[in-house]
């Protein structure tokens, strides 16, 4: 089953850009993933899917500030222009036939 | 609106059970598979089990395996999972999700404690 791997942290200051990496196993580079925004004490919220071409289709509501990107194994979520509400975890998730997999999550602190 | 309502959730002593619900609104329920992911206190997302849109194929992580059971009625838009001979460790919120399709969906949780 494919694994996704995540920094664990990363920080930019407000009105600038961050781009948080999700890793898929070697042997799993075609798979689709998802991004999910939790900030604290909320349930997850969904934002985007992101495919191995790099096209990627977000969910109802999201903001334009949010896009994503992928090459290879790896599959990226970018925040432009951060702002204080951007302050949160952000899970990376794929699944295949029988399961789903997240990613360890990483924290965004808007400075 | 579109919408996932969880409840059940509670304080359990360990080898106790809870059955989670999780009513669903705002879309057709009945074509989507659904989830149950967790989140143990201070810890990431985990999944914990998922079923096909009508039934027929449930899914399970190890860790809860033959322990849990998904199920659904779709006349009633409604998930289930049942929990038998919890442990501390299955200590979490629990979140109710649509994970498939166009557009994702998560409950706002339900928090179930295992404890003596």
């Amino acid at each position: 089953q494919p694994v996704l791997t995540q920094a664990s942290s990363a920080s930019a200051s407000l009105g600038s850009s961050v781009k948080l990496t999700c890793t898929l196993s070697s042997g799993h580079k075609s798979y689709i993933i998802a991004w999910h925004q939790q900030q604290s004490g909320k349930a997850p919220r969904y934002l985007m899917k992101v495919e191995g071409s790099g096209s990627y289709n977000k969910g109802s509501g999201v903001p334009d500030r949010f896009s994503g990107s992928g090459s290879g194994t790896d599959r990226y979520l970018i925040i432009s222009n951060l702002q204080s509400e951007d302050e949160a975890d952000y899970y990376c998730e794929t699944w295949d036939s029988d399961n789903r997999v997240f990613g360890g999550g990483t924290k965004v602190t808007v400075l | 609106e579109v919408q996932l309502l969880e409840s059940g959730g509670g304080l359990v002593q360990p080898g106790g059970s809870l059955r989670l619900s999780c009513a669903a609104s705002g879309f057709t329920f009945s074509i989507y598979s659904m989830t149950w992911v967790r989140q143990a206190p201070e810890k990431g997302l985990q999944w914990v089990s998922s079923i096909t849109d009508r039934g027929l194929n449930t899914y399970y992580a190890d860790s809860v395996k033959g322990r849990f059971t998904i199920f659904r009625d779709n006349s009633k838009n409604t998930l289930y999972l049942q929990m038998n001979s919890l442990r501390a460790e299955d200590t979490a919120v629990y979140y109710c999700a649509k994970l498939e399709g166009a557009s994702n969906i998560w409950g706002q949780g339900t928090l179930v404690a295992v404890s003596s």
